[in-house]
């Protein structure tokens, strides 16, 4: 079965610090990568994602490369803000059947120290 | 506010009692999906809705769960003679459906249940 294995937190940073959370996985076939941030008191939001081999999402100066060789799905950031501090969550979807669900690592809480 | 809405945001109950929750996905959004999250873990998928017809069941939502959709707009999941292993975070997700390429889902605020 498919599975999301993320580097565990918490995870504490100064400003400006650069940032990498590791991110692995086990699925069937190619499946589409993500990271998803959740923000205290806030439902969980997309924040990159990449659909096949050697794609890179970014957003807000994250950064994630699928890398199926590595089966891993790293997110990065050069600077971090005071502001990124939130629970962030490594998950895949399968491209087969109807559903599209999608299975979530277990998050690492990242907070960013002024 | 057009996101995904969920009520109510907290429910506390004693073991043994039933709970309701609803959702209300986007509007023009056809799929619907339910998550359950504990403390400390990511979401586990527990069911999927296309319009009104459930396509998908995790072996998580035991018998003692059911979820409807009835006319492909909310949907509301119920649980029967709650558990303490009930207590968790109930997310609501919904998306758009085009073919079999993936579309973003877009997570409510979710229902936090606590079973005393």
């Amino acid at each position: 079965g498919n599975s999301v294995t993320q580097m565990e937190g918490p995870v504490t940073l100064s400003e400006e610090a650069f940032l990498t959370i590791n991110c692995t996985y086990t699925a069937t076939g190619y499946p589409s990568l993500f990271w998803y941030v959740q923000y205290p008191g806030e439902g969980l939001q997309l924040l990159l994602k990449a659909t096949k081999a050697d794609d890179k999402g970014s957003n807000k100066g994250f950064e994630a490369t699928y890398r199926k060789e590595t089966t891993s799905f790293h997110l990065e950031k050069g600077s971090v803000q005071v502001s990124d501090s939130a629970v962030y969550f490594c998950a895949l979807s399968s491209r087969g059947g109807s559903a599209r669900q999608l299975t979530f690592g277990s998050g690492t809480q990242l907070t960013v120290l002024p | 506010d057009t996101g995904v809405s969920q009520d109510p945001r907290h429910k506390i109950t004693k073991r043994g009692q039933n709970v309701t929750f609803r959702c209300d996905p986007i509007s023009e959004h056809n799929r619907l999906y339910w998550y359950r999250q504990t403390l400390g873990q990511g979401p586990e998928f527990l069911t999927y809705f296309q319009n009104e017809a459930q396509l998908e069941k995790s072996r998580l939502l035991s018998d003692r769960f059911s979820a409807e959709r009835p006319k492909g707009s909310f949907s509301t999941l119920e649980i029967q003679r709650t558990e303490q292993g009930d207590s968790a975070m109930y997310l609501c997700a919904s998306s758009s459906g085009t073919g079999g390429y993936y579309n973003e889902q877009f997570f409510g605020p979710g229902t936090r249940l606590t079973v005393l």
